[in-house]
């Protein structure tokens, strides 16, 4: 297990296009969040699952954002209809739920302009 | 709703020097654990070192160690003989530790840049 996986790593996409990203975590890692960052700041909550069940959103997560994890193992974060504010690096990360003093494995993260 | 406070956007430090980074928290909460995790430039967020709220001594990893003031709500982080690969961003990072709190989010402050000079 090579850690926490995002594809893509970069996506340039029009405004008003639809885009998917993709997370693998680590295996045994029942717990998967999705994080945002933009240039200067530190990283902000989006959403996260307890297996396949996604147990808390933020409201930074407008309608036009859909995640999910359908086998409790990989996830996808969706973008419809994109603005040039969606524009930033999407983290995801992983961890157990027991030991909440663990802490998360992050990815590399899909860096995302929108154009 | 708690919040991290990172107050130094830039710190430098000479190689082998010490340097700490100050980050200070809000929260209304008495079970907690906070992290200092570094972010190198184009590349993955890693943990540094973690503190249980519940426990007085100061965590310790090797060249990192905290300063944790509970009543203070201050979390500093101490990095002795800076290497050259220490230098990133740094953010504190606070989580709830209460059963029914937001157990999900980890709360991030803004991030210290730190350079180190050979």
């Amino acid at each position: 297990d090579t850690g926490v996986s995002q594809d893509p790593r970069h996506k340039i996409t029009k405004r008003g296009q639809n885009v998917t990203f993709r997370c693998d975590p680590i295996s045994e890692h029942n717990r998967l969040y999705w994080y945002r960052q933009t240039l200067g700041q530190g990283p902000e909550f989006l959403t996260y699952f307890q297996n396949e069940a996604q147990l808390e959103k933020s409201r930074l997560l407008s309608d036009r954002f859909s995640a999910e994890r359908p086998k409790g193992s990989f996830s996808t974060l969706e973008i419809q209809r994109t603005e040039q504010g969606d524009s930033a690096m999407y983290l995801c990360a992983s961890s157990l739920a027991t030991g909440q003093g663990n802490g998360y494995t992050f990815g590399s993260g899909t860096r995302l302009t929108v154009v | 709703a708690q919040t991290v406070t990172q107050s130094q956007p830039e710190m430098s430090v000479q190689e082998a020097e010490t340097v700490t980074l100050s980050c200070t928290y809000d929260t209304s909460e008495s079970d907690y654990y906070l992290f200092w995790y570094k972010q190198p430039p184009s590349r993955q967020m890693i943990l540094v070192i973690r503190q249980e709220a519940y426990k007085q001594q100061n965590a310790t990893e090797n060249r990192f160690s905290v300063n944790f003031q509970k009543a203070a709500k201050s979390f500093s982080l101490k990095i002795s003989d800076s290497q050259l690969g220490d230098a990133a961003m740094y953010f504190c990072a606070y989580r709830s530790a209460i059963y029914g709190g937001s157990q999900g989010n980890l709360i991030f402050g803004k991030g210290t840049k730190l350079s180190v000079k050979p």
